[in-house]
């Protein structure tokens, strides 16, 4: 069955360094997204990815974060300068269609910054 | 604003036990929902969602949802909890025009023999 991709599995950090979090998604997939997940709190959206711009991103997604379609398979998150309250669980997605919410998440990559 | 509530943070129930787990939402249409799960040290996987139709839907492992309109629920439920069900989960709504879903806190199932 085919599944969302994510390295690394755990990275930890210095504050003030950056980190590129890296995606597979599905490959017939046109939609991608990045969540994140502090710990004990809610699942939050970050940002939504649709050809090769980004189509919506909420208020966490700051100037420190970007994203990108590098080549044909993979879908990145960079944090530019890393701060403590950016440890989290990153989680991408994939979608087929945008309107019905029906996302396919990989396992997540925990980022710890130090 | 939009909003996905799971009152429960945490709940505790017995092997073969039935379960249910609450979900709110506050939207200003019905928005698709969803339930998802998550096992420890894995990623979110859809048990099931509604859409529109038939009010009661049915999941993988054996859970199904009730969606009721008239109190902005949508319930998630299982006949017989299996010691495998312990994890987390969280309740989703995405309002139908946007790719983005809410999420609710989620709710932490624990399960003893």
């Amino acid at each position: 069955e085919p599944e969302v991709t994510q390295t690394p599995s755990h990275q930890v950090t210095q504050m003030g360094q950056e980190v590129i979090l890296r995606c597979v998604p599905i490959s017939n997939h046109l939609y991608f997204y990045w969540y994140r997940q502090i710990l004990g709190q809610k699942v939050e959206f970050l940002v939504s990815f649709y050809n090769n711009e980004i189509s919506e991103k909420s208020e966490i997604f700051d100037d420190q974060f970007s994203v990108e379609r590098p080549d044909g398979s993979n879908f990145t998150l960079k944090i530019r300068s890393t701060k403590l309250e950016d440890s989290a669980m990153y989680f991408c997605a994939s979608s087929e269609r945008r309107d019905t919410g029906e996302l396919f998440f990989g396992e997540g990559s925990r980022l710890t910054v130090l | 604003a939009q909003s996905v509530t799971q009152p429960d943070i945490h709940i505790t129930v017995s092997e073969g036990a039935s379960l249910e787990l609450r979900c709110n939402y506050s939207y200003g249409a019905t928005p698709y929902l969803f339930w998802y799960v998550q096992s420890p040290g894995q990623g979110l996987q859809l048990l099931l969602k509604y859409f529109s139709g038939d009010t009661l839907v049915q999941g993988i492992k054996g859970f199904e949802a009730e969606f009721k309109r008239s109190q902005s629920s949508f319930n998630l439920r299982k006949p017989s909890v299996h010691w495998s069900d312990a994890a987390e989960y969280f309740c989703a709504a995405n309002g139908g025009s946007q790719g983005n879903l809410i999420f609710g806190k989620g709710t932490k199932l624990s399960v003893k023999p």
